[in-house]
């Protein structure tokens, strides 16, 4: 079983530009989550997927969007980066109300 | 929404040593506390945790303590060792699946 897998693992882009991360949940996960861990602080909840239809969302502007597919994996887009969208991008899935397993991350680095 | 505090930020233990970590939420709605493991450069790693309909519970060296009364729980870490030196993150949750973090405790065990 691989866990959960993100890609890219590190991304640099520049302000306005968008950005398109994508994460593999672990075999049988049918939810997936998308946090925003800045350096030193704890990670923020963005949105949560599941059934393909986002489910809950975090204190996040509409330039955070997403979408997950049938096969549920996951992409998260970020459009008009800006400096302060820097940050470690988890992904977690679960399979209903169980434990959340995380993936490694995705560094952004928006310049 | 749910708050949750965490203290100490910062926590430096001879190695052998034991190592206790607080947490405080303040949602009463909140039922599920895990505790992730942080090491550099890596995602969230699940160690233990804790539902509401249990005060304790104890996997080998790690233990976690919940007092739903006074709306706090603990990690305690007994034997320290050097591969436990990483940053601690504890969460709790209602049955809405959506994390919320603490801003992590930096533990280093000293050999």
């Amino acid at each position: 079983d691989a866990g959960v897998t993100q890609s890219p693992t590190h991304l640099i882009k520049t302000r306005g530009q968008q950005v398109t991360l994508r994460c593999s949940p672990k075999s049988g996960h049918d939810t997936v989550s998308w946090y925003q861990q800045a350096l030193g602080q704890g990670p923020q909840f963005i949105f949560q997927y599941y059934e393909e239809e986002e489910r809950q969302r975090g204190n996040f502007p509409d330039r955070f969007s997403g979408h997950q597919f049938p096969n549920y994996s996951s992409e998260l887009n970020v459009n008009a980066l800006l400096l302060g969208d820097s940050a470690l991008y988890l992904c977690a899935s679960q399979q209903g109300n169980t434990e959340a397993f995380f993936g490694q991350g995705t560094r952004l680095t928006v310049v | 929404g749910e708050n949750v505090e965490q203290h100490p930020s910062t926590l430096s233990v001879q190695e052998g040593d034991s190592a206790v970590i607080k947490c405080t939420y303040s949602d009463s709605a909140s039922n599920y506390f895990p505790w992730y493991k942080q090491e550099l450069g890596k995602g969230p790693q699940l160690i233990i945790d804790i539902r509401s309909n249990v005060g304790e519970k104890k996997d080998q060296r790690i233990a976690v303590t919940l007092n739903k009364t006074a709306k706090h729980f603990s990690l305690h870490i007994t034997e320290t060792q050097p591969e436990d030196s990483a940053v601690y993150f504890c969460a709790a949750t209602s049955n809405d699946y959506k994390l919320s973090f603490g801003a992590g405790t930096t533990v280093t065990v000293r050999a």
